[in-house]
This record gives structure tokens, sequence and C-alpha cells, in this order.
């Protein structure tokens, strides 16, 4: 079975530039979740998808927005790039059945942002 | 004051010694507890799940959750230096609430 998949791993943009990051859940799960990981600040959570509609929200400026298509595939958006948005970002999916467990999250390797 | 701290490390011990892991938080709502473990330059992986209070067991790890004291620990027994990693706690209030992590600790296990 696949795991989380993002894409790309790497990424260097320019202060102002936006940029789109992609996540690939685990085949059957149909949450996908974002988080930012930095060495200050640590795991901090952005937002979820669940069914393709935002269930929960970080607090994180509306720069940083995400979307979930039908297939659970996920994409998130950061626009107008700060130097402090260089960051890990992580993607993890879980498989909600009956009861809706939400905690056993997986992860993918992340994204590595570089704003320059 | 953060909702989760965690002892900021690094931490380093010698092969075979028992490592002891801690969390402790300030929301009272938090039922959901889970230690995940991230080798670098890969994501966190799920390593113990604990609801409410109580210890768990999972062969050399055992997580133990002290609602009252609003602390949770890991511990490693018979560490390896397979268990060299960044160790994160994190918490939730429900079954489909959101993730609240610790900043995690880095455990070097040396041979």
């Amino acid at each position: 079975k696949a795991g989380v998949t993002q894409t790309p791993r790497y990424l260097i943009k320019t202060r102002g530039q936006q940029v789109t990051l992609s996540c690939s859940p685990i085949s059957g799960h149909r949450s996908v979740s974002w988080y930012q990981q930095t060495p200050g600040q640590g795991l901090q959570f952005l937002f979820e998808y669940f069914s393709e509609t935002q269930r929960n929200k970080g607090n994180f400026p509306g720069r940083f927005s995400g979307r979930q298509f039908s297939n659970s595939r996920s994409e998130m958006n950061v626009s107008t790039l700060e130097l402090g948005d260089s960051a890990l970002y992580l993607c993890a999916s879980s498989f909600l059945g009956d009861g809706g467990l939400n905690t056993e999250a997986f992860f993918g390797q992340g994204t590595r942002l570089t704003v320059v | 004051q953060k909702e989760v701290e965690q002892d900021p490390g690094p931490l380093s011990v010698p092969e075979g010694a028992i490592v002891s892991l801690n969390c402790t938080y300030s929301n009272s709502a938090f039922q959901y507890f889970m230690w995940y473990r991230q080798y670098s330059r890969k994501g966190p992986e799920l390593l113990m799940y604990t609801y409410s209070s109580g210890n768990k067991e999972d062969g050399r790890f055992t997580a133990q959750v002290d609602k009252s004291s609003k602390y949770i620990s890991l511990f490693i027994r018979d560490s390896q230096p397979s268990d060299s990693a960044t160790y994160l706690c994190a918490m939730s209030a429900g079954a489909n609430s959101k993730l609240t992590f610790g900043k995690g600790i880095t455990l070097s296990v040396r041979p």
C-alpha cells in the first residue's frame, strides 16, 4: 500500500511569489491535514480537509489556503511568500471509519520550502 | 503558555539505557495522546496512541498518561542506536479534532 506522497520534495521561491504544494493521501483515507514544521515553532497545524470541506483550521494568515479534490488529493497554496514561510510542510492522511477516529495520522515526507 | 510543552533536549544516552520523555499540557479537553517518532529528512510516524489516562505497552515502549497532572510520558527500555530520532508528543480533544504537537526532543543513543 503506497504511503502519503507529497510533491515536490524541495522548492526554492522568491519573496512575494506564490507556491502550490500537493499531497496524495493513502488510498481510502478521506481526511488530509497540513502542518508547518520549523525549528523554532515545531509542528503547527494549518488546516484539515475531509470530503472536500475544510473541517478544522489553525491560526495562520489568509495567505495560506488549501483545497481537497473528490479523489481526496489535496493542495496547499501560499501567496505572497515571506522569508518566515521557509519551513517543512507536512501532509497527513487519516482513515475515518465509523466513529470518525482521526488520531492515527500517517505523514508524508514533506516539502521543504525555502524562501529567498 | 503553550498548550503542549515538551523538554527541549537534546538528549544523549548510552545504548541499553532507559529513556524517559515527557510532555505537559494545559488544555484539560485533551483526551487522545500520541507519540510520534521522526527520523532525519522523514515525516513523523505514529509510535504509540493512548485514549484518556493509563498505561500502554508495545515492546520496548511504554506510554503513560496522567490526566490529573496533565502529564504524559514515553519510556524506552533497552534503547538502541536505531532509536536515535526526534520524538514528538501530540494531543487532541476529540476524534475529529486537530492534533497539537510538542516541539519535539532529539534523542541520540550512543553505541
